[in-house]
């Protein structure tokens, strides 16, 4: 069964400083998609970053950035500059193609001033 | 914004009342997924339709059920509500052509309490 954890329930930061999520999978597939998706306190998901599993490079968007290691089934988020506007939960997600997507149970971060 | 609007927003039922909830699909997407979101979890998949028939499922019982119209708008219907399907309900919808997948945008959801 596929599977996506993300260990950390809740993390803060400092404003302007930079912080790393976690998320880690499971899956036996080869070709897939993993996306890290916020959700503001208005509930709408909203796509922060998308990775390929075919592509080596990590995936960037302005002060997002992925550290993605195939081998290891790791995908974890940072976030530079923090800024109030970033207080949100922050899921992560998996497909393997065309269907389903399967999230974690989600972090909750806070950016502090 | 992401062109997914759903309603409505919030609704109170019953419990063994049945209810619709309406998603209406980004333009040019021809699929659309249901998900429910209990509090403090993640998503979880319901089903998806794709091009008006059903494309998967989820672990939700047949009291869930959905249709996808011409238009690639959606409903989803629960019967005889039950106490834990208060969550929150997101409608997702993507387009998908042959293999590929592109990202998922989501609605505000609807927020359904049943008491």
């Amino acid at each position: 069964a596929q599977t996506v954890t993300q260990s950390q329930p809740e993390m803060s930061v400092q404003e302007a400083e930079t912080v790393t999520l976690s998320c880690t999978y499971d899956t036996s597939e080869n070709n897939y998609y993993l996306f890290w998706y916020k959700q503001p306190p208005s509930r709408q998901m909203i796509l922060v970053i998308r990775q390929e599993a075919y592509k080596q490079q990590n995936a960037t968007e302005n002060r997002f950035s992925v550290n993605f290691q195939k081998a290891a089934k790791s995908f974890s988020l940072k976030i530079s500059d923090s800024q109030l506007g970033d207080t949100a939960m922050y899921f992560c997600a998996f497909t393997s193609g065309t269907y389903k997507y399967i999230f974690g149970t989600g972090t909750r971060l806070k950016v502090l001033a | 914004e992401t062109g997914v609007t759903q309603s409505p927003t919030h609704l109170i039922k019953t419990r063994g009342q049945q209810v619709t909830l309406r998603c209406s699909s980004q333009s040019g997407h021809n699929t659309v997924s249901w998900y429910q979101q209990a509090l403090g979890q993640g998503p979880q998949f319901i089903f998806q339709y794709y091009r008006e028939e059903e494309n998967g499922r989820g672990n939700f019982p047949p009291r869930f059920s959905g249709l996808q119209f011409p238009n690639y708008s959606s409903e989803l219907n629960v019967n005889a509500l039950e106490l834990d399907d208060s969550a929150l309900y997101l409608c997702a919808s993507s387009l998908v052509v042959s293999t590929m997948n592109t990202e998922a945008f989501f609605g505000q959801g609807t927020r359904l309490t049943v008491v």
